[in-house]
């Protein structure tokens, strides 16, 4: 099983601010197989990013995702009051699919 | 726009089976990938399994010998039964679908969520 190390576990920021989040694979995830979701309390996970670098329809350029191997990076150019919320990278790539275990972004 | 809506007992006893639906509505439950995730409370997610629309399954390893997905065209529904639950089966069950990519329909990621049900498993 690939195991998600996502880090920080938390992030303080404001408004305006950038946001760098990473997701590190205990292997190489095929293809670059990576998703990005966002989750605000009491809701369910959204989609914003898949194959790593691919935004979902509807998500504001402002969420961008790199990476390839075993480290990815979703960035976030300019934090937005809708932005603060849990991000969890998933993995795709082998038969089981997985899930880092999140990083809270939160107000400053 | 499709929608997906989970419905199921809210508690569960020990070493009893979980049983949840997930009805599809405002689109064709043909020609996609129906995934079941869970998120134990305070904690990440967790992918259960899947199924498509012909009737294939995949489970995740550590689950399978307890897992059970199923799909009711019929009916838009598929469905998801967890057998000898214990506390640690108790979690918020997300239904899912997966996306289709330039044209191509796949499993993963998934970008159409239910909202998502309570279980919790007590006796």
């Amino acid at each position: 099983e690939i195991v998600l190390t996502q880090s920080p576990g938390t992030l303080s920021l404001s408004p305006g601010e950038r946001a760098t989040l990473s997701c590190r694979a205990s292997q190489s995830v095929s293809s670059s197989y990576v998703a990005w979701y966002q989750q605000k309390p009491g809701q369910a996970p959204r989609l914003l990013i898949y194959g790593a670098s691919s935004r979902a329809t509807g998500i504001p350029d402002r969420f961008s995702g790199s990476g390839s191997g075993t480290d990815f990076t979703l960035t976030i150019r300019r934090l937005e009051p809708e932005d603060f919320a849990v991000y969890y990278c998933q993995q795709y790539g082998s038969s089981s699919w997985t899930f880092g275990q999140g990083t809270k972004v939160e107000i400053k | 726009q499709v929608q997906l809506q989970e419905s199921g007992p809210g508690l569960v006893k020990p070493s009893e089976t979980l049983s949840l639906t997930c009805t599809v509505s405002g689109g064709s439950i043909s020609s996609y990938y129906w995934t079941w995730i869970r998120q134990p409370p305070g904690k990440g997610l967790e992918w259960i399994g899947y199924i498509f629309h012909s009737g294939s399954t995949y489970y995740n390893p550590s689950l399978k010998s307890r897992v059970t997905i199923s799909l009711d065209t019929s009916r838009t529904q598929f469905s998801l039964k967890l057998s000898s639950v214990t506390a640690a089966d108790t979690a918020v069950y997300y239904c899912a679908r997966g996306a289709i990519i330039r044209g191509v329909i796949i499993a993963s990621p998934m970008d159409v969520w239910g909202q998502g049900t309570t279980v919790t498993v007590s006796s």
